[in-house]
């Protein structure tokens, strides 16, 4: 299947400061890529979708300001968590949508902010 | 607004059984659903994709039904190994294609 590489995979860092996290398709061009927060033992929670060449479009109850995302080319895409705090720490999964409908997610991004 | 339900949230069988996982989902409108598997601290892998108009899909062991008019999706794993531990996680797309909805998964586990 398709393949979707999410960097960095572990992240650790202080308060206040910013951490971003890059979503790659690496074998496919995907106009639409999402990101999602799991929370442990609970399922994923959908942050946004973020379109190629557009503005994301965030949840409900998600801060756009404070998770910036961008997706400038149709194979990347990025999440920047800006100012983090401790209640930032958590599982960030990225996910890109392939033309046959299916959707390809990444590895995964764990961010603990201490 | 969408849910998606998955029974049971918890299973725990002997290796060598045949087991069913459920989901349910509220609104049949539906553009595909799709079956993931999510190990402990990991992404989540792709199993099997059922477009709207289909109404089984198989890969390996794993064999996925959808039944869209009463909003019911079952993952049948047959012969389980404990590899097959994991959480399993449904999820459907809406029918614009721009909203996916996941069930609260169902974790696994087969013991030796």
């Amino acid at each position: 299947g398709a393949v979707v590489s999410q960097h960095p995979s572990r992240v650790i860092c202080k308060s206040g400061t910013s951490v971003k996290i890059e979503c790659r398709s690496l074998d496919f061009q995907a106009t639409t890529m999402f990101w999602y927060r799991q929370f442990p033992k609970k399922s994923l929670m959908l942050m946004a979708t973020s379109n190629e060449g557009s503005k994301a479009t965030y949840e409900q109850g998600v801060e756009k300001d404070k998770f910036l995302i961008n997706h400038a080319s149709l194979t990347l895409s990025t999440l920047t968590v800006t100012s983090a705090h401790p209640e930032d720490s958590s599982f960030y999964i990225c996910s890109a949508s392939h033309r046959s409908g299916e959707l390809f997610f990444g590895e995964g991004s764990r961010l603990t902010v201490l | 607004k969408q849910e998606v339900t998955q029974i049971p949230a918890a299973l725990s069988v002997p290796e060598g059984e045949n087991l069913v996982l459920n989901c349910s989902f509220t609104d049949s409108a539906i553009y595909n659903l799709q079956w993931f598997r999510q190990d402990p601290g990991k992404g989540l892998t792709s199993l099997l994709l059922i477009q709207s108009s289909q109404r089984e899909q198989t890969s390996g062991r794993l064999n996925a039904s959808l039944d869209k008019s009463s909003g019911r999706s079952t993952l049948y794993i047959a012969a389980s190994q404990p590899g097959d531990s994991a959480t399993y996680l449904c999820a459907v797309y809406n029918n614009a294609g721009n909203m996916l909805t996941f069930g609260g998964g169902t974790r696994l586990m087969v013991k030796p």
